[in-house]
């Protein structure tokens, strides 16, 4: 019964480069939530997702970053040229519902490095 | 004024003490509130949901005042494996708005 999947676990890339972060949601779970989290900072909400559709994107910022969950495969979350400030873990989270008064399941995070 | 403001302690404690973490949260309107742990470099694991009866979960007791807007939840009889961030979330038209966590390190 395997819980959110999130690869790689670690990726590095130089700056100017593309990053590629793919999460996996719960089995059941058509919703997809990704988070960032900086150094000694809390989880920031970056962009809400159901199959095909962006529900909230509210805290994606307005250049480089862009997310899909397509109808077959994991959701991509996609940052473009790269800058040393966009370094932190990157969670990814399901639920089995949308958008409500539910805890969400987290996957193991990938660790971002920009050299 | 931070959403939702935690210490960022860290608690140091012995074994077998009886930790308390607060949390203040800024929105009246957030619906629902939840207790996370983050281990070091690992991803947030729920604890437990907070509900404004208060509820029990095994050595861990947690209380919601809405009047208030503060949050709280006790661990007992502390284990060493409890070291960890423990982070305050609520929820507000269906985000999850997280805390900066408070550290707590048991020591033997």
């Amino acid at each position: 019964n395997a819980g959110v999947m999130q690869n790689p676990r670690h990726l590095v890339r130089r700056r100017g480069q593309e990053a590629r972060l793919r999460c996996s949601p719960m089995k059941g779970h058509s919703h997809v939530y990704w988070y960032r989290q900086l150094p000694e900072e809390g989880l920031k909400f970056m962009v809400y997702l159901q199959k095909e559709n962006i529900i909230d994107e509210s805290g994606m910022p307005k250049e480089r970053f862009s997310a899909e969950f397509p109808k077959e495969g994991p959701s991509i979350l996609r940052i473009q040229q790269v800058v040393r400030g966009d370094s932190a873990a990157y969670f990814c989270a399901s639920s089995p519902l949308g958008q409500g008064n539910q805890p969400q399941h987290f996957g193991d995070g990938t660790r971002l490095s920009i050299l | 004024r931070k959403e939702v403001e935690q210490d960022p302690g860290p608690f140091n404690v012995p074994e077998g003490a009886t930790v308390a973490f607060n949390c203040t949260y800024s929105n009246s309107a957030s619906q629902s509130f939840f207790w996370y742990r983050q281990d070091c470099r690992k991803e947030p694991k729920l604890l437990m949901s907070v509900y404004s009866s208060g509820n029990e979960d095994g050595r861990c007791t947690a209380q919601l005042n809405r009047a208030s807007q503060y949050i709280s939840l006790l661990i007992r009889d502390s284990k060493l494996s409890d070291s960890a961030t423990y982070l305050c979330v609520v929820t507000f038209q269906g985000n999850l708005i997280f805390g900066k966590g408070t550290k707590l390190s048991v020591k033997p």
